[in-house]
């Protein structure tokens, strides 16, 4: 089975930008893997924020975006806000058979 | 819109098979083309896909829990289930149901005699 790998924790000062990766055991992330972002903050269910690489949905705020970035999926936070502190996960697809989380990335704004 | 509320035993017995329901409201199950999917997470550790169902009834399993995993889904009742057998401590976590755009609030189930 595939593993996806993020980095552990990253830190941002507020206002600035950051970007997460998402990396795949098997080899470079493509659209075909149809990667998804979810945010979590404690105590909460997980929440959606982007699908299939880069789509975001309605309640998606703006400055967080989705791309594929040197053989990885990435999300970039651009204008980071104290409310952004959370978990960040990558899932993707194999096969369209099975998918797989990352790790998770702790996002800390400080 | 779309709500989820899963719902069940929150202690399970080792060796038993933990049985889990997600109820949709505001839309029905079987409308659209969308992927139901049960993820669960252990206390403090990252979230697990377990498996999916589609609106057509395939199903698609975690290879490391295929075995003991079964999702259904009652379109009459607007439900989808899992079922996991044999479970073990390793099983207790926070089982959540998802449509991958919305999720349930979950529900802890723990494994324990």
């Amino acid at each position: 089975q595939a593993v996806v790998t993020q980095e552990p924790s990253l830190t941002v000062s507020p206002g600035g930008t950051v970007t997460l990766t998402c990396g795949s055991s098997t080899g470079a992330v493509t659209s075909g893997h149809y990667p998804y972002w979810f945010q979590q903050k404690p105590g909460q269910a997980p929440r959606t924020l982007i699908y299939d690489t880069s789509n975001k949905h309605s309640w998606t705020p703006a400055r967080f975006s989705g791309s594929l970035l040197g053989g990885k999926a990435a999300l970039t936070l651009s204008g980071a806000q104290p409310e952004d502190e959370a978990e960040y996960y990558c899932l993707l697809s194999y096969s369209g058979v099975y998918w797989v989380f990352g790790g998770g990335t702790k996002l800390t704004v400080l | 819109q779309v709500q989820l509320q899963e719902s069940g035993p929150g202690l399970v017995k080792p060796s038993q098979t933990l049985s889990l329901t997600c109820t949709v409201s505001g839309g029905s199950i079987s409308s659209g083309s969308y992927y139901w999917s049960w993820i669960r997470q252990p206390a403090g550790k990252g979230l697990e896909w377990i498996g999916r169902i589609y609106t057509s009834g395939s199903t698609n399993y975690n290879p490391s829990l295929k075995s003991r995993v079964t999702i259904s889904v009652d379109t009459s009742k607007n439900q989808f289930s899992l079922k996991l057998s044999s479970v073990t401590a390793a099983d207790t976590a926070v089982y959540y149901c998802a449509r991958t755009d919305v999720w349930g609030k979950g529900t802890t189930v723990t494994v324990s005699s």
